[in-house]
């Protein structure tokens, strides 16, 4: 079993909004991510948390505040989004580090109107 | 700046051909390789993953790497138009952190 499992699917929020997507692996993977893919263009890292822990943050806005609750869920705290945010979140998990291969769930369209 | 490339494409093969798909990258360091295949709409799937010089076969689908170069590719035999979709390249690389870059993607369109 190699699923990641995100909700919700679609999303649509205005900029005063607070939402949260959700992300769920029962692989046991140690290593969970949240990319950003704009259409046509290559998933971009986020954040990184390895055994639970931050590790990574690519310098994010701190309108995006990510969460682990625990080893098998990774949260994505959303606030005053701007429209130019609207893409494809996408968490990821692996094994262990980034050496390792991650698979991806579904994705969460996101629109920010 | 840490950097793994593509041809963007469109690649276009027939029906049965073999597509080649390559990938460069530029941290001669990176140890981990990953193919991806993404359709349109869709989130990234693992195809293949590659950690030595050489070959690795998977059914239809052949990686290639070599480290020395800094290429690594992705053949797929007997072609399908079911195969149509967006090949992304990813590479760990240290850069501030161990992380996993993406290249830009090679389109590939298989004609029936």
């Amino acid at each position: 079993d190699t699923e990641v499992t995100q909700t919700p699917k679609h999303l649509v929020m205005g900029m005063t909004n607070k939402k949260s997507l959700k992300c769920e692996q029962h692989m046991g993977h140690r290593a969970m991510y949240w990319y950003k893919q704009k259409a046509k263009k290559p998933p971009e890292l986020m954040f990184v948390y390895s055994y639970e822990k931050l590790s990574i943050n690519e310098s994010v806005p701190s309108r995006f505040s990510p969460e682990c609750p625990n080893s098998s869920l990774l949260n994505l705290h959303l606030h005053a989004l701007q429209p130019e945010d609207s893409a494809l979140y996408l968490c990821a998990s692996s094994q262990q580090g980034a050496d390792t291969e991650a698979f991806f769930g579904q994705g969460t369209r996101l629109t920010v109107v | 700046q840490k950097e793994v490339e593509q041809n963007s494409g469109p690649l276009s093969v027939p029906e049965g051909a073999i597509a080649s798909l390559n990938c460069t990258y530029s941290d001669r360091g990176s140890q981990s390789f990953f193919w991806y295949r993404q359709y349109s709409g869709k989130s990234p799937e693992l195809i293949m993953s590659i950690y030595s010089n050489g070959d690795k076969e998977d059914g239809r689908f052949t990686a290639q790497l070599n480290k020395a170069s800094q290429y690594v590719s992705l053949l797929i035999r007997d072609s399908q138009p079911s195969d149509s979709a967006t090949y992304l390249c990813a590479v760990n690389m240290y850069t501030g952190g161990f992380k996993t870059i993406f290249g830009a993607g090679t389109r590939l369109f298989v004609k029936a």
